[in-house]
């Protein structure tokens, strides 16, 4: 079956701009995670959703940041007012609940010039 | 920050040998995740080790957890050189949602 996918799988913006980044989760998982990564660490937790709700949003970084997930499948992270610290590797992941294996998509390379 | 601290940072071994990553982490935990990473992208699920549990094994896989110390082992056993890549322990802690990934170890097999 279809994996977790990411689109786009780059975007390059400039300084200001809105950016949004899609995900498309594993159909019936009703857990969804966004995680960044920049190069050389590991994933950093942004935000967690349980169905439609955000259930843990307490890694998002600022308040430029902001996701949905309003039919509890596909999620949008919204990213306002770019500035250069945000680029990374912007990765979703799903799961079939909490404390099971996440599936990762390929992840969405973010660059802001 | 991350919870999870990756031992060693990286490494480089021969084909045929044993590999052996540590992690370890800070609070209590419902379970442990090892993950594999290739390329910079694409997170790959290895294993899953639940905190009343010691020990998993998944074919060459073999993953240890203390809870007493607070820290976890990945041992891959005869190693390939497609076993190069970067292995990122997880965490989720027992008061929230969160997952927390630490900076992984570079694991390199030379052929």
């Amino acid at each position: 079956g279809a994996g977790v996918s990411q689109t786009p799988s780059n975007k390059v913006t400039e300084k200001g701009k809105y950016v949004e980044l899609r995900c498309d989760p594993i159909s019936g998982h009703t857990a969804l995670y966004w995680y960044r990564q920049s190069l050389g660490q590991g994933p950093e937790f942004l935000i967690y959703f349980q169905g439609t709700g955000a259930a843990d949003d307490s890694g998002l970084p600022n308040d430029r940041f902001f996701a949905v997930r309003p039919e509890g499948s596909v999620s949008t992270l919204k990213i306002q007012r770019t500035e250069r610290g945000d680029s990374a590797v912007y990765l979703c992941a799903s799961s079939a609940g909490t404390a099971n294996e996440q599936f990762f998509g390929p992840g969405t390379r973010l660059t802001v010039l | 920050s991350q919870q999870g601290e990756e031992d060693p940072q990286a490494l480089s071994i021969q084909e045929g040998e044993n590999a052996t990553m540590n992690c370890s982490y800070k609070t209590s935990i419902n379970n442990l995740q090892w993950y594999r990473q290739n390329s910079g992208r694409g997170l790959v699920h290895l294993i899953l080790i639940r905190s009343n549990e010691r020990e998993k094994h998944s074919g060459r896989l073999r993953v240890t957890l203390d809870t007493s110390k607070k820290s976890s082992s990945l041992l891959i056993t005869a190693s390939r050189a497609a076993d190069t890549a970067s292995y990122f322990c997880a965490t989720d802690d027992t008061g929230g949602f969160k997952t927390i990934f630490g900076a992984g170890t570079r694991l390199f097999v030379k052929a």
